[in-house]
C-alpha cells in the first residue's frame, strides 16, 4: 500500500497555465507539506498544515495556492505557472507537527514548464 | 541567515569499507537534526534522529553523531553495500514551537564500487 501519493507524477505545461497537484497519504497522520526540489536538489519547505490549518507558510508567491479538504489530503494549485515553477515537488506527511517526528514523502511530481 | 553545508562532491568508496558523511550548520541552534536518503526519481526516506542532547545514535550499519559546539553531524554507514548508494540528506529542525520546520542540507551522493 502506497502511504503517500501523489499525482500527477510528470506535468509538462505551458507558462501562463494553471495545474493541481494532488497528494493523499494513508498513514493517519495529522501534519502534511509541500516541499520543491529544483535542479540543484535543494529541497525547499513551501507550506504545512496540521489538521486542515495552516502552519508553516514559506516565501513563496501567492500563485501557489494550497488546499487542505481534510487532514489526509493536501492539494497544490499554481496560477500563471512561469518557467522558474519549473522542479519537482513532493508531499510529506508526519505524525504531528513537532519537531521529533520523521517526515515520510511521497514519489514526486516533476513539473516542467516550457 | 542560516546555513546548512553538506559536501557536494559525489563520495566513492569501495565496498565493505565505511563511508564517513559530514554535515555542518552555521546560525542556526537546532533541538533535532534527521538523516535521510534519496535515490534518483524518488522521495527522501527518514533514516535516524538525532537530538541535541544525544551524542550519538545507531541503527544497524548506520552511525549518526551530533556535536552542538562543533555544529556538526556526521554520518556513518559501515561495512558499505552497493545498495547503499544513493544521495543522503541531513535535515535540521527546530523546537516544537516552529511547527516541523525541516530545513534540508543539498545532500552527498554516494557511490559504492564492487
Amino acid at each position: 500500500d502506497t502511504a503517500v501519493s501523489q499525482t500527477p507524477k510528470y506535468l509538462v505545461t505551458q507558462m501562463g497555465n494553471d495545474k493541481s497537484i494532488k497528494c493523499e497519504q494513508n498513514l493517519g497522520h495529522d501534519t502534511m507539506y509541500w516541499y520543491k526540489q529544483d535542479s540543484k536538489k535543494f529541497l525547499k519547505i513551501m507550506f504545512s498544515y496540521n489538521n486542515k490549518e495552516l502552519i508553516i507558510n514559506e516565501t513563496v508567491p501567492n500563485r501557489f495556492s494550497p488546499k487542505s479538504p481534510d487532514k489526509a489530503h493536501l492539494n497544490l494549485h499554481i496560477n500563471s505557472l512561469e518557467l522558474g515553477d519549473s522542479a519537482v515537488y513532493f508531499c510529506a506527511s508526519s505524525r504531528t507537527s513537532g519537531s521529533s517526528y520523521e517526515q515520510y514523502f511521497g514519489p514526486g511530481t516533476r513539473l516542467t514548464v516550457t | 541567515s542560516q546555513k546548512i553545508e553538506q559536501n557536494s562532491e559525489a563520495l566513492n568508496i569501495q565496498e565493505g569499507k565505511t563511508a564517513t558523511l559530514t554535515c555542518n550548520y552555521t546560525n542556526y541552534s537546532p533541538a533535532y537534526l534527521q538523516w535521510y536518503r534519496q535515490d534518483p526519481g524518488r522521495g527522501p526516506v527518514f533514516l535516524l534522529l538525532i537530538r541535541e542532547n544525544e551524542k550519538e545514535k545507531r541503527k544497524e550499519r548506520l552511525k549518526v553523531t551530533f556535536d552542538t559546539t562543533l555544529k556538526q553531524s556526521l554520518f556513518h554507514i559501515t561495512a558499505s553495500q552497493p545498495a547503499d548508494s544513493a544521495t543522503y540528506l541531513c535535515a535540521l529542525a527546530p523546537g516544537s514551537a516552529a511547527g516541523n520546520k525541516l530545513t534540508f542540507g543539498g545532500g552527498t551522493r554516494v557511490l559504492v564500487k564492487p
